[in-house]
Formats: structure tokens, C-alpha cells, sequence
């Protein structure tokens, strides 16, 4: 199994750019999640999703869109980037179990000029 | 409002010797928590968790105390090996839903020889 993987590693955008992350996971997993890392404050999550077909806005979700259409797969996007959304941005999936830890991917980090 | 605060953003310790980790949460919804390790250019990946109803649990040289009257928790690891340099972060969620994670900022812990 491959676990969570996620395309591109890396990525260079200027302002008012769009582009889209891909999050996939092997495991059956139902639940998956979209997080971004800023140095000092830890990971805050963007959207997630309990389903294919479902997504809801999780903490910091304001210029990001996701989408399930499959259930091994979770899209996010930036229509318009921003430089605040230089980050690191990290992509996770779970069981949906009670107490079910989550499985993340190795990252993507993106820089917006 | 941080739910989750890890207070020390960095920690050194002697090989060989005890290294503990804290990690304050405020919401008193939070029923399961969790300790993540992350590697430079890596996802974080899960080292050990606890469920409300417990005050510690172990796992060879990981041991995560649970103090829910001081709304507190600690990570023993010992003894401490040079491959347990990383960045821990702390993580916590209520069970019911979608088991979304709220995470402390974040300690470097280092091992030295």
C-alpha cells in the first residue's frame, strides 16, 4: 500500500493563480482531510470530508475549494492564490472509526509570489 | 482561540535521559488525544494516543499521561535515542462527528549525545 500520497511536492504560483492538490489514498479510508501548516502554529484544518460526494469547511477555509467525487481521492483548490497562502499543506484520511487515527501525506509546499 | 497549546517550542535533552512533552487544551468536548512526530520534508506520522476515559497509556518507550481536571497532557519518552529528534505536535478531538484534530503549535525536541 501506498498509504496517503500527494501531487505535486512542490509548487511555485504567482498572484491570482489557480491550482489544484491531489490527495489519494489506498486504504478504503471513508474520511479525509486538508490541512495547512504555518511555522508557529501547528496544523489547522481547511475542509474535510466524511464521504464521497460530501465536503464541509473545517477552520481556516476561506479561498480553498475541495471536492470527493471519488472516494479515494480529495481535490483542493485555489481559484485566486494569495501570498498568504504560501504554506505547507498536508492531506490525511481515516477509517471513520471512533478513536481511529489519521494517516497523512508527505506534504505539498507551495509558495506564491 | 488556541484549543491546543504546546508551550515550549523547543526542547533539548541528553541521550539516554527522560524527555517530556506538554500540551494544554481548553475545550472541554475534547475526548481523545493524540502525539504526532514529524520529520523535516515528511507528513507527520502517529506515535501514540489516549481516550478520555484513561489516565495513561503506554507503548514500549512512549508513555501519554492525562490529567482532565487541569485539562493537561504529558509524553514520556524514555530512554530518549537520537532518532527521536523531531517536531511532536500534540493533537485533540471530540470522537462524535467527524473526528477533526486540533493541534498545538508544535516542540522541537532534540537528542543530543
Amino acid at each position: 500500500n501506498a498509504g496517503v500520497t500527494q501531487t505535486p511536492k512542490f509548487r511555485v504560483l504567482k498572484t491570482g493563480q489557480s491550482m489544484t492538490l491531489l490527495c489519494a489514498q489506498d486504504m478504503n479510508h471513508e474520511y479525509m482531510y486538508w490541512y495547512r501548516q504555518d511555522p508557529g502554529m501547528g496544523l489547522r484544518l481547511i475542509h474535510y470530508s466524511v464521504g464521497e460526494g460530501t465536503t464541509a469547511k473545517g477552520e481556516v477555509p476561506d479561498g480553498y475549494n475541495v471536492s470527493r467525487l471519488k472516494k479515494q481521492n480529495f481535490l483542493l483548490g485555489l481559484e485566486s492564490a494569495a501570498p498568504s497562502q504560501t504554506s505547507v499543506y498536508f492531506c490525511a484520511s481515516n477509517t471513520g472509526d471512533a478513536n481511529g487515527e489519521q494517516f497523512f501525506g508527505p506534504g505539498t509546499r507551495l509558495t506564491v509570489l | 482561540d488556541q484549543q491546543v497549546k504546546q508551550n515550549s517550542p523547543s526542547l533539548s535533552v541528553q541521550e539516554g535521559r527522560i524527555s517530556i512533552l506538554n500540551c494544554d487544551y481548553t475545550n472541554s468536548m475534547f475526548d481523545y488525544f493524540l502525539w504526532y512526530k514529524k520529520y523535516p520534508a515528511e507528513g507527520p506520522t502517529f506515535l501514540i494516543s489516549i481516550s478520555s476515559i484513561k489516565d495513561k497509556n503506554e507503548d514500549g518507550r512512549f508513555t501519554v499521561f492525562l490529567n482532565k481536571s487541569a485539562k493537561h497532557l504529558s509524553l514520556h519518552i524514555v530512554p530518549s535515542q537520537p532518532g527521536d529528534s523531531a517536531v511532536y505536535f500534540c493533537a485533540a478531538s471530540a470522537t462524535q462527528g467527524a473526528q477533526k484534530l486540533v493541534f498545538g503549535q508544535g516542540t522541537r525536541l532534540t537528542i543530543n549525545p
